[in-house]
């Protein structure tokens, strides 16, 4: 099975930082990944597809990169809305198989 | 907008099995993939399983063995079944939509506590 880990577990900074979370997969997953936002008592929220590609209705404060086995997420300009836990997901086509990394909190320093 | 919205009983007892339902609106159910998603408190989430409107299924091997997943497209549900549970089954279940291997639309979460 594909293991995912993400680094930092937590990460404390202040509005208006630039917040850098990076995911990595113990094996190759083309770039099947994406990211999502959790809020206490919510539902995650779909961020970025396909490593790159932003969801609709998504700010532009949020980009993804990489392929492979390491993938970044980057919050560009910190903003109050965004502290919260983000995880990555990886998709494995054969066997279907969707595993999640175990997340990052974000809060305010 | 899609909405989802998951259902069923938030008590379950050890041994028995957990049912939810998933019910889609704001539009068709047809040429999905659906999946269940689950999240013990305070820990990370776990894919459940997904099913194709086709009535198409895939779980994941971990569970395998206890779930069961139908689709019925003239209500636009699809619904879980998890049999033989225990205490390490409750958490809150996330009944989501598929798309390019990603999951954009999520329902609200029910939470399901396994106790007698």
């Amino acid at each position: 099975d594909i293991q995912m880990t993400q680094s930092p577990s937590s990460v404390s900074a202040s509005v208006g930082d630039r917040v850098t979370i990076t995911c990595r997969a113990s094996q190759g997953i083309s770039s099947w990944l994406a990211w999502y936002q959790q809020k206490p008592g919510k539902a995650p929220k779909l961020l970025i597809y396909a490593a790159s590609s932003l969801q609709s209705g998504v700010p532009s404060r949020f980009s993804g990169s990489g392929s492979g086995t390491d993938f970044t997420l980057t919050i560009s300009s910190l903003q109050p809305e965004d502290f919260a836990t983000y995880y990555c997901q990886q998709a494995n086509s054969f066997p279907p198989l969707f595993t999640f990394g175990p997340g990052t909190k974000v809060d305010i320093k | 907008q899609v909405q989802l919205q998951e259902s069923g009983p938030g008590l379950v007892k050890p041994s028995e099995t957990l049912s939810l339902t998933c019910t889609v609106s704001g539009g068709s159910i047809s040429s999905y993939y659906w999946s269940w998603i689950r999240q013990p408190a305070g820990k990370g989430l776990e894919w459940i399983g997904r099913i194709y409107t086709s009535g198409s299924t895939n779980y994941n091997p971990s569970l395998k063995s206890r779930v069961t997943m139908s689709v019925d497209t003239s209500k636009n549900q699809f619904s879980l079944k998890l049999s033989s549970v225990t205490a390490a089954d409750t958490a809150v279940y996330y009944c989501a939509r598929g798309e390019l291997q990603s999951f954009d639309y999520w329902g609200q979460g029910t939470l399901v506590t396994v106790s007698s």
